[in-house]
């Protein structure tokens, strides 16, 4: 079964530096969360859409935006690169069929800055 | 506020049930309880939900108490391949918080020792 697919697997950036972190969701599925996660912590929710608009905001910060496109896919961008972006960063996806419904997770984005 | 709470840490012998528990002791009517858990820097995986009835799939069970202000993952016979970290997680489950985010943490720290 096809799964939630995210790109590059790793990415090494300097400071200062913009990255582009990409969500293809499972086929079929209207929603997307990003998620970051930093070496010894547990994942911490930043934003979700819902059919292309934004539907919950975390603690994402102001220098990264987020957007789900037409196709369902999602890119959240990061600008100012810092050294404490250096995390995983997870996309998952879920279908509103229901109002009860999982979330499927990707197998993540490294990204180190230095 | 954490709406869960675990223990941080538990062993299993191979072969073995493991019994992971979790208070959610303020969960709301529409409140479900979902399990997740993460495999070392792997993509949180989707275990198993339910909002008040005991529920099984090919994963795990799910025993719910009748007050459900708590509940029970049981993995059956836990290999080394489900050492990860377990979280139990409390989400609102309606469609005006369609969207809403998974939060995540603190989990527990399921070892299964051969």
């Amino acid at each position: 079964a096809a799964g939630v697919i995210q790109s590059p697997r790793h990415l090494i950036k300097e400071k200062r530096e913009t990255a582009t972190l990409k969500c293809y969701p499972i086929p079929r599925h209207d929603t997307v969360y990003w998620y970051q996660q930093g070496p010894g912590q547990d994942p911490q929710f930043l934003i979700s859409f819902y059919e292309k608009m934004q539907s919950d905001k975390g603690s994402i910060p102001d220098r990264f935006s987020a957007q789900q496109f037409s196709d369902y896919h999602s890119e959240l961008n990061m600008s100012s690169l810092e050294l404490g972006d250096s995390a995983l960063y997870f996309c998952a996806s879920s279908f509103r069929g229901t109002a009860n419904t999982e979330a499927f997770f990707g197998q993540g984005t490294r990204l180190t800055v230095v | 506020d954490a709406k869960t709470t675990q223990p941080p840490s538990m062993d299993c012998d191979e072969g073995r049930a493991a019994n992971l528990p979790c208070n959610h002791s303020t969960i709301s009517g529409n409140e479900y309880v979902y399990w997740y858990r993460q495999i070392h820097s792997q993509g949180p995986q989707y275990i198993i939900h339910g909002l008040k009835n005991n529920e099984t799939n090919e994963m795990a069970s799910l025993i719910i108490t009748e007050d459900r202000k708590s509940s029970t993952l049981i993995l059956p016979h836990a290999t080394l391949r489900d050492t990860a970290v377990y979280y139990c997680i409390v989400r609102v489950e309606d469609w005006d918080n369609y969207g809403q985010n998974f939060v995540f943490g603190p989990g527990t720290r399921l070892s299964v020792l051969p």
